[in-house]
């Protein structure tokens, strides 16, 4: 199976900040890969697919790069509502999902 | 808008059975796969499987094959995930969410969530 390895766990930063988080796939799994955002007490929500595009309605400071097994998700410029844990998601043609562990954003 | 709603909390006894439903909204209920995962209480998310509600074809990850069964019924635009033999860990917020290309892919929307309880 390919694991997902998201870091770093837990992240404190300031209104404004750039901030970055990874998700390293163990093996190629070309742009197959999602980000979520999840608020305390609410379901996850899509915010980027296939590694880079933007879900309709997001705002444009959250942005994803990468391909094969390194992947960043980043928001330019933090703002209070950005407070969520983040997962990365990874998709194949088995089908097989799993998520990466986890990134708690909180604002400093 | 499209919408999927969950069926209200539950609590189970070890050994029991449970069965969630999830009711689709504003699209065409038969052309998007429907995926469960479920949330226990602080840790990430666990992906279960998946059902096709136009054929009924179903995709289980390995942890739950032989434990959970994911049907439909196209009439009522439900699907649902049942989970037999609960155990303490199965404690969880479980979600249903719609997934958009031929194999299950990117995840939106997601339901609200069901919270089930599994206790003695």
């Amino acid at each position: 199976d390919i694991q997902m390895a998201q870091s770093p766990s837990s992240l404190s930063a300031s209104v404004g900040d750039r901030v970055t988080i990874t998700c390293q796939a163990s093996q190629d799994i070309s742009n197959y890969l999602n980000w979520y955002q999840q608020k305390p007490g609410k379901a996850p929500k899509l915010l980027i697919f296939d590694a880079s595009i933007l879900e309709t309605g997001v705002p444009s400071r959250f942005s994803g790069s990468g391909s094969g097994t390194d992947f960043t998700f980043t928001i330019s410029s933090l703002q209070p509502e950005d407070v969520a844990t983040y997962y990365c998601q990874k998709y194949d043609n088995f089908p097989s999902i799993t998520f990466g562990q986890g990134t708690r954003l909180e604002i400093k | 808008q499209v919408q999927l709603v969950q069926s209200g909390a539950e609590v189970k006894r070890p050994g029991a059975s449970l069965k969630v439903s999830c009711k689709a909204f504003g699209y065409t209920f038969t052309s998007y796969d429907i995926n469960w995962v479920r949330q226990a209480t602080g840790q990430g998310l666990e992906w279960m499987g998946w059902i096709n509600p136009n054929s009924g074809d179903t995709g289980y990850a390995q942890k739950f094959q032989g434990r959970v069964t994911m049907t439909r019924n196209t009439s009522i635009n439900t699907v649902y995930m049942e989970l037999s033999s609960l155990r303490s860990e199965d404690t969880a917020m479980y979600y249903c969410a719609r997934s958009l290309g031929v194999v299950p892919d990117q995840f939106d929307p997601w339901g609200q969530g069901t919270l089930v309880t599994v206790s003695s």
